[in-house]
């Protein structure tokens, strides 16, 4: 049964610095792994989609990074701003079955 | 596109009620989920679909939960009967799939209220 962990749970830091979101999955045969951010009250918006083949991806400040063999990627995020205060939620797909963590909820102070 | 619509957008309904949730997914995709969100347990699979046939519904809490896709642009999650337990975030998703490469897209949620 895949599980899905985000570290850290939460996260504060001041507008202006660079940060990295970590995602750990413990079976590593994926498709893909999906980046998505969640506002308050709201549904899930996908950043980044990483399929098995590749490595990392980007889309302006934000670059994924996908380590299939040993379950890790991360979500590196350049510059941040208080808009960018939101919970990421990475989401591995075994088999089409897409199973979510927790998510980390971050902070931006201005 | 419009998107994935999902109705109603909030639900509140007195424990024992049936309750049902809608969702039509984007047009031309193959793969349709429902996702249950709360606080204490995050964003939980409870079913989901490939060319309207159900594929894994091992997420389904308790045989007081079904779900159906009668055809490609409509399914809908039913709780029958209700429970205070059952108040979460209901979201539905969908995917254009072929091989499992495709990108997940999820709708606005139906906030259930069960008292």
């Amino acid at each position: 049964k895949q599980e899905v962990t985000q570290i850290p749970a939460a996260l504060s830091v001041p507008e202006g610095e660079n940060l990295v979101l970590n995602c750990s999955f413990t079976d590593s045969a994926i498709y893909n792994l999906q980046w998505f951010r969640q506002d308050p009250g709201k549904g899930l918006t996908s950043l980044l989609l990483i399929q098995s083949s590749q490595r990392e991806q980007t889309s302006g400040r934000l670059n994924a990074s996908l380590d299939k063999s040993s379950g890790r990627s991360t979500l590196y995020i350049a510059a941040s701003q208080p808009g960018d205060s939101a919970t990421y939620l990475c989401a591995p797909n075994r088999d089409d079955k897409i199973i979510f963590g927790k998510g980390t909820r971050l902070h931006i102070l201005p | 596109d419009a998107g994935v619509i999902q109705s109603p957008r909030h639900e509140v309904t007195e424990m024992g009620q049936e309750v049902t949730l809608r969702c039509k997914p984007i047009s031309g995709h193959d793969y349709l989920f429902w996702y249950r969100q709360t606080m204490m347990r995050g964003l939980e699979l409870l079913i989901y679909f490939n060319n309207n046939v159900p594929i894994d519904d091992s997420g389904m809490p308790e045989d007081r939960f079904s779900a159906k896709m009668p055809n490609a642009s409509f399914s809908n999650l039913k709780i029958q009967p209700s429970e205070p337990r059952d108040s979460a975030v209901y979201f539905c998703a969908s995917s254009p799939g072929t091989g499992g490469t495709g990108e997940l897209f999820f709708g606005e949620g139906s906030r259930l209220t069960v008292l």
